[in-house]
């Protein structure tokens, strides 16, 4: 069964420092996104990526956070100045469709902790 | 703001009874609806979509849609204790791709 494969899986980084998550979507996938989930909290939308380009995003998407596809398989999240409350796991989905047929795949996550 | 409302749990029922989940949104304009299953740790793994209104079965699974009553339900029948997670409503909006969570429902089947 395909699947997304997420990069790493455990991340602790400092206060202010820059982290890179990376994800390689399902190959015949067109619609990439990235998700966060504090622990305990909701599953929440960060930003949606079709045809090399940001699709929406969300208020926690600030100027902190960029996403890039610097290649045909990978998709990464940057986060620029990280602060404690990014403490979060970070999970990438990918889709056929954007229409929601088929929903979303998501990758196992990357646990980022912020110190 | 657009919301997805849940009963957070815990849901306890016997193995071998019927688990019934609900959700309820805010947005009408909403087309496409989904359960995913979430294991403690894991990441979300989908179990069923819903777009019309009515009932869709696959398996144990029956997820129910009501678009006048905003409503989504899930019934999982004949329920195992490897059943036991939170159970997530997500909702798109039509013409979007974006897909909006509830907190989930922790359910506890017990042996």
């Amino acid at each position: 069964e395909p699947e997304v494969t997420q990069t790493p899986s455990h991340q602790v980084t400092q206060m202010g420092q820059e982290v890179i998550l990376r994800c390689v979507p399902i190959s015949n996938h067109l619609y990439f996104y990235w998700y966060r989930q504090i622990l305990g909290q909701k599953v929440e939308f960060l930003v949606s990526f079709y045809n090399n380009e940001i699709s929406e995003k969300s208020e926690i998407f600030d100027d902190q956070f960029s996403v890039e596809r610097p290649d045909g398989s990978n998709f990464t999240l940057k986060i620029r100045s990280t602060k404690l409350e990014d403490s979060a796991m970070y999970f990438c989905a990918s889709s056929q469709t954007g229409t929601g047929t088929y929903g979303y795949t998501f990758g196992s996550g990357t646990r980022l902790t912020v110190v | 703001q657009k919301e997805v409302e849940q009963n957070s749990g815990p849901l306890s029922v016997p193995e071998g009874a019927i688990a019934s989940l609900n959700c309820t949104y805010s947005d009408r304009g909403s087309q496409s609806f989904f359960w995913y299953r979430q294991y403690s740790g894991k990441s979300p793994e989908l179990i069923m979509s819903i777009y019309s209104n009515g009932d869709k079965e696959d398996g144990r699974f029956t997820a129910q849609l009501n678009k006048a009553s905003q409503y989504v339900s899930l019934l999982i029948r004949d329920s195992q204790p490897s059943d036991s997670a939170t159970y997530l409503c997500a909702v798109m909006d039509g013409g979007y791709q974006k897909v909006t969570f509830g907190i989930g429902t922790k359910l506890q089947v017990i042996p």
